[in-house]
Formats: structure tokens, sequence, C-alpha cells
């Protein structure tokens, strides 16, 4: 069945500093992919996606390039803020043309500090 | 500007009460569903629904009842609440004018006791 494996946290950064979480898949047919983030309290919000390979999803600073031949979705931001502290979720679907069912990793925790 | 509307945020059941979950959304969208997020193990599906009159199963259903009589409510009932259900569950919504976006509610924590 279809799977998704991110990297495992907690992460702590400081302020400025670049961040990577990676995310790698398993999914038959052509999957499109997203990243959810989850504020403290809050629920899930659609922080970007991509639909097809080498699609590139970008929305807040925060990028993810779809590799279908190295099945990965890793998000990047160059520069973090203390408010970017959140758990995000990487995600799949494989119905086409829609975002309805999805399968999520597990969620990493990222904390920036000041 | 509502969204997606969950009710309770917070619930405590003892084992063995039932309760249900509130969930309305006001988009219009013909596709809800409800999720379960523990720790460690991300968001998974327990039912879903493509429309009114229309529900199926996810992947983790047991020990749950959905119904969709009207196209912008969804409950999640537990028929009989026990401890490893405790959990925070999302209600969710697309249609596609959200470019089948899914939006989520802001959850609703459970403990069962």
């Amino acid at each position: 069945g279809d799977s998704v494996t991110q990297m495992e946290g907690p992460v702590t950064l400081s302020e400025e500093a670049f961040l990577t979480i990676n995310c790698t898949y398993t999914a038959t047919g052509y999957p499109s992919l997203f990243w959810y983030v989850q504020y403290p309290g809050e629920g899930l919000q659609l922080l970007l996606k991509a639909t097809k390979a080498d699609d590139k999803g970008s929305n807040k600073g925060f990028e993810a390039t779809y590799r279908k031949e190295t099945t990965s979705f890793h998000l990047e931001k160059g520069s973090v803020q203390v408010s970017d502290s959140a758990v995000y979720f990487c995600a799949l679907s494989t119905l086409p043309g829609s975002a309805r069912q999805l399968t999520f990793g597990s969620g990493t925790q990222l904390t920036v500090l000041p | 500007n509502a969204g997606v509307t969950q009710t309770p945020k917070f619930q405590v059941l003892k084992t063995g009460q039932s309760m249900t979950l509130q969930c309305a959304q006001d988009m219009n969208h013909e596709y809800m569903s409800w999720y379960r997020q523990d720790p460690g193990m991300g968001l998974r599906l327990i039912h879903y629904s493509v429309g009114a009159g229309i529900t199926d199963q996810g992947e983790v259903p047991n020990g749950y009842n959905v119904s969709r009589s009207t196209t912008e409510d969804f409950p999640l009932r537990l028929l009989s609440a026990a401890p490893s259900q405790t959990s925070v569950y999302f209600c969710a919504s697309s249609g596609p004018d959200s470019g089948n976006t899914i939006y989520f509610g802001e959850g609703s924590w459970l403990t069962v006791v």
C-alpha cells in the first residue's frame, strides 16, 4: 500500500538557519504530494503541493520539488523564523485529480529558537 | 468564513460511554472525512463520504460510525468508547471549487478513561 516516510524529529534550529525536512514515499501510480503544517492547538493547513514529477510547490518561503526518480518531496526553507515553529506533515494522494484521501507521514516537530 | 467547524474541542469519556463528534462545513463541499491523529503515527483515515447518503470506511473504521444526511454535516459516533480511542480527531472537507484541496477543522481532543 501507499506510505510516506518522514525525517524523524524533533528538529531544533536557530532563527535564520536553513531547514530541510526529508520526505520519501511509496505509491502505486503517480501520486500528488503535499506538505501540511499544524501550529500549536490548531488544525492542519495546506502549506504547498505538487501534482506531477519535477513540479515545485512553494509558499511562505518554503519549497519542495517532486522527484520521481528518488520518490522524494523534501521540504526546504532558506531562513526559518520563530513563527515557523510547528509540526510539518508530508502526505500523498493517489486518486487522480483529487486530494480526497491522504496518506500522511508521522510528522516532524520543528522548534525555532530566537 | 467558518470553513470546517468541529465540536466539542475537548471531551473526557468513561470507558463504554457513547458520544458524537460533530462536524459541519459551509463551503458546499461534496467530500468529507474523519481522521485520527496519534503520536508518531501521523493522521489515519477513519471514514469518509463522497456526498449526502454515501459513506465508506477508511483505514481504521472499527468502533466508529458515520452518517451523511446533509451535504453540510458529517458526525462521527463512538458507540462504546475504549481507551484506545483516546486521540485527536480531525474532520476535513474538499470539493472541486477548492481545487480538491482538503480543509481541516481545528480538531477535537478526546480522552477515554
